[in-house]
C-alpha cells in the first residue's frame, strides 16, 4: 500500500487557470507538508498542517490555498496559474523524526 | 542563519569505487540530520538518518553516514558504488522545534560503468 499517494502524477494546464493537488497518507502521522521542487531540482517547504492546522506558511502567495480536511488529507489548490508556478510539488507526512515523501506531482504550466 | 549545505553539485565515480556525498550543517544545538535520494521522475527515498547516539549511521543500500560533531558534517559514504546508485543525494536537517526540514542543494551522482 502506498503511504503518501499524490494525484495526479502529471498536469499540465494553461496559464491563468485553477488546479487542485490531492495527498493522502495512510500512516497515521499528524503532521503534513508541501514542498516544491523548482528546475534546479531545489527543495523549499510551502505549508506545513498539523492536525488540521496551519503550522507553516513560508511566504507562498495566496494563489496557493492548502486545504486539509483531516489529518490524513493536505490538498493543494492553486489559482491563476503563473508560469512560474511550474515545478514539482511533493506531498510529504511525518510524526516525530523522519518524513515520508509522496512521489510528486511535476505542474507544467503552459 | 540555520543552513545545510552539499559542496559539490555533481560526483562521479566509478563503479565499484567508493563513494563519498558531502554535507555540513550550521545549527544551534543538536540537530537531526537526514540523508534522502531521489531518482530520475521519482520521490524522495530515506537512506538514514542521526538523531542520537553512535556516530556511525547505516541505512539503506549499503550506504552509512557519519556525524562529526566538531566538523559539522554529516558525509554520506557507501564502499563500493553501484551504476544503479546514479541519483540526486539529499541532505537535510532540522529540529523538533522547527516542524519542517532544511534541504541541501542536492548532489548529482554520476556511477560509470
Amino acid at each position: 500500500d502506498t503511504a503518501v499517494s499524490q494525484t495526479p502524477k502529471y498536469l499540465v494546464t494553461q496559464m491563468g487557470n485553477d488546479k487542485s493537488i490531492k495527498c493522502e497518507q495512510n500512516l497515521g502521522h499528524d503532521t503534513m507538508y508541501w514542498y516544491k521542487q523548482d528546475s534546479k531540482k531545489f527543495l523549499k517547504i510551502m505549508f506545513s498542517y498539523n492536525n488540521k492546522e496551519l503550522i507553516i506558511n513560508e511566504t507562498v502567495p495566496n494563489r496557493f490555498s492548502p486545504k486539509s480536511p483531516d489529518k490524513a488529507h493536505l490538498n493543494l489548490h492553486i489559482n491563476s496559474l503563473e508560469l512560474g508556478d511550474s515545478a514539482v510539488y511533493f506531498c510529504a507526512s511525518s510524526r516525530k523524526d523522519g518524513y515520508t515523501f509522496g512521489s510528486g506531482t511535476r505542474l507544467t504550466v503552459v | 542563519a540555520q543552513s545545510v549545505a552539499q559542496p559539490e553539485d555533481q560526483v562521479n565515480v566509478a563503479e565499484g569505487n567508493p563513494l563519498t556525498v558531502k554535507c555540513t550543517y550550521s545549527v544551534s544545538g543538536n540537530p537531526y540530520l537526514f540523508w534522502y535520494v531521489q531518482y530520475p521522475n521519482r520521490g524522495l527515498q530515506f537512506l538514514l538518518k542521526y538523531i542520537t547516539g553512535d556516530n556511525l549511521v547505516k541505512g539503506s543500500y549499503g550506504f552509512e553516514a557519519e556525524f562529526n560533531k566538531s566538523q559539522t558534517s554529516f558525509h554520506l559514504k557507501k564502499p563500493s558504488a553501484l551504476v544503479s546508485d546514479s541519483a540526486l543525494y539529499f541532505c537535510a536537517v532540522s529540529r523538533p522545534s522547527w516542524g519542517k526540514f532544511q534541504f541541501g542543494a542536492g548532489t548529482q551522482v554520476v556511477v560509470t560503468p
